[in-house]
């Protein structure tokens, strides 16, 4: 079974200030990673994700995100964050096998942006 | 181009009542789940769909039922509703395989 840790629940941070969410992640085999955000009274949109090959993947609004196997984690940064990156930001991994028909989601992470 | 849509967005219940929850989507999708999203929960598998015509359990499939009624609609029923199913319901699909999941907008249930 797989398992997803977002090890800090709130993070403020003030505006233009680099910020970096933490994610590390348990499988027994291969997995998919994906980092979503939600902002208030939203569903989750899909902001990148690790299916194979290069390490450091780009996503939507300037974020990336590091896949490290042997640590097992998918950390995600931003250089400089906006007010409008306010959101709560959930990292999901999905076992290859058995059709990666399921996501395991942690339990999110609050980004606050000070001005 | 809608992509996931649910229905309704909001509904308050009497514990007892009982309800289904409408998802349907455009993308002509495989898979269909549906989430319950608690706060410092995270989100949580209900039920899913890996393809037409199948139905599988997830993490908290207790006090539910799920019909997937073709390709596009995948609905989550609440028999005899409690307090503790009071939550925010996301319904999401994907194609298959490694392809993201996409997600609806929620709908926001309060069982009193």
């Amino acid at each position: 079974a797989q398992s997803v840790t977002q090890l800090d629940s709130q993070v403020p941070v003030f505006e233009e200030a680099p910020v970096e969410l933490r994610c590390n992640y348990s499988s027994s085999v291969s997995v998919y990673l994906f980092w979503y955000v939600q902002y208030p009274n939203q569903g989750l949109q899909l902001l990148l994700k690790y299916l194979s090959g290069s390490t450091l993947v780009k996503g939507i609004n300037g974020f990336e995100a590091e896949f490290n196997k042997s640590q097992t984690s998918f950390h995600l940064r931003k250089p400089s964050v906006h007010i409008s990156d306010t959101a709560e930001y959930f990292c999901a991994v999905s076992d290859l096998g058995a059709g990666s028909y399921q996501l395991t989601f942690g339990k999110g992470t609050k980004l606050s942006v000070i001005p | 181009n809608a992509g996931v849509t649910q229905t309704p967005k909001f509904q308050v219940l009497k514990t007892g009542q009982s309800m289904t929850l409408q998802c349907a989507q455009d993308m002509n999708h495989n898979s269909m789940y549906w989430y319950r999203q608690d706060p410092g929960m995270g989100l949580r598998l209900i039920y899913y769909s890996a393809s037409e015509g199948t139905t599988d359990k997830g993490e908290v499939p207790n006090g539910y039922n799920v019909s997937r009624l073709n390709k596009r609609e995948f609905s989550l029923r609440l028999e005899s509703a409690a307090p503790s199913q009071t939550s925010v319901y996301f319904c999401a699909s994907k194609e298959g395989g490694s392809q993201p999941q996409h997600f609806g907008d929620g709908t926001r249930l309060s069982i009193l």
